[in-house]
């Protein structure tokens, strides 16, 4: 059973745009936490936000969370094209839970 | 760095064989994880295992089983495979912060063709 939906499935953009990424889940958390996978190969840890914090940032990533909307974002700033890969948020509790994913090309 | 370790990253068999997926994690992490990945389902959980010789079942455990014998090897294991088991299979392993699964680390996966 899916808990993470990420919003949108596929994403397009230029190279130097933002990109922003949503996921929505349906039960309590400990901590959400975003992953990168490139085509092909294992997912990459990116960022963890527990639950008791909004936001958060590493590098060019941004991730805020509002538990009250069971809701968090990805923000991926002056994006480049070697950011194309896809994205997944992960909810963990008592287990992880993985959203579906999106797929983001950043056209140079 | 956590490193896990999966035994192949591309697998071709033919329905009906046994199967094997290996993977190994070197840093004393209490638990493993199995998925498969397809595309537009996103991750699933096959199994996983919380100690040495525990296992619980995933959301999709049909048609699978585990072994782990040892703290650092977790195992799964296709009895029989059959063609919708063809897929990209992660491992991913982590340890228990504060009484909760905390950041997972995974495996490069192993992409199973099954003919």
């Amino acid at each position: 059973s899916q808990q993470g939906e990420e919003d949108p499935q596929a994403l397009s953009i230029q190279e130097g745009e933002n990109a922003t990424m949503n996921c929505s889940y349906k039960t309590s958390i400990n901590n959400l936490q975003w992953y990168r996978q490139n085509s092909g190969r294992g997912l990459v840890h990116l960022i963890l936000i527990r639950s008791n914090e909004r936001e958060k940032h590493s590098g060019r990533l941004r991730v805020t969370l509002d538990t009250s909307k069971k809701s968090s974002s990805l923000l991926i700033t002056a994006s480049r094209a070697a950011d194309t890969a896809s994205y997944f948020c992960a909810t963990a509790g008592n287990q992880f839970y993985f959203g579906t994913g999106t797929s983001l090309t950043v056209i140079p | 760095d956590v490193k896990v370790t999966q035994s192949s990253r591309y697998l071709v068999k033919r329905t009906g064989e046994k199967v094997f997926l290996e993977c190994v994690q070197d840093m004393d992490h209490e638990n493993m994880f199995w998925y498969r990945q397809d595309p537009g389902l996103g991750l699933r959980l096959i199994y996983f295992s919380y100690d040495v010789k525990m296992k619980e079942k995933g959301d999709i455990p049909e048609g699978y089983s585990v072994s782990r014998e040892k703290k650092e090897r977790f195992s799964l294991i296709l009895e029989s495979a059959s063609t919708n088991q063809t897929s990209m299979y992660l491992c991913a392993s982590t340890t228990w912060s504060s009484g909760a699964t905390d950041t997972q680390y995974f495996g490069p996966g192993t992409r199973l063709t099954v003919l």
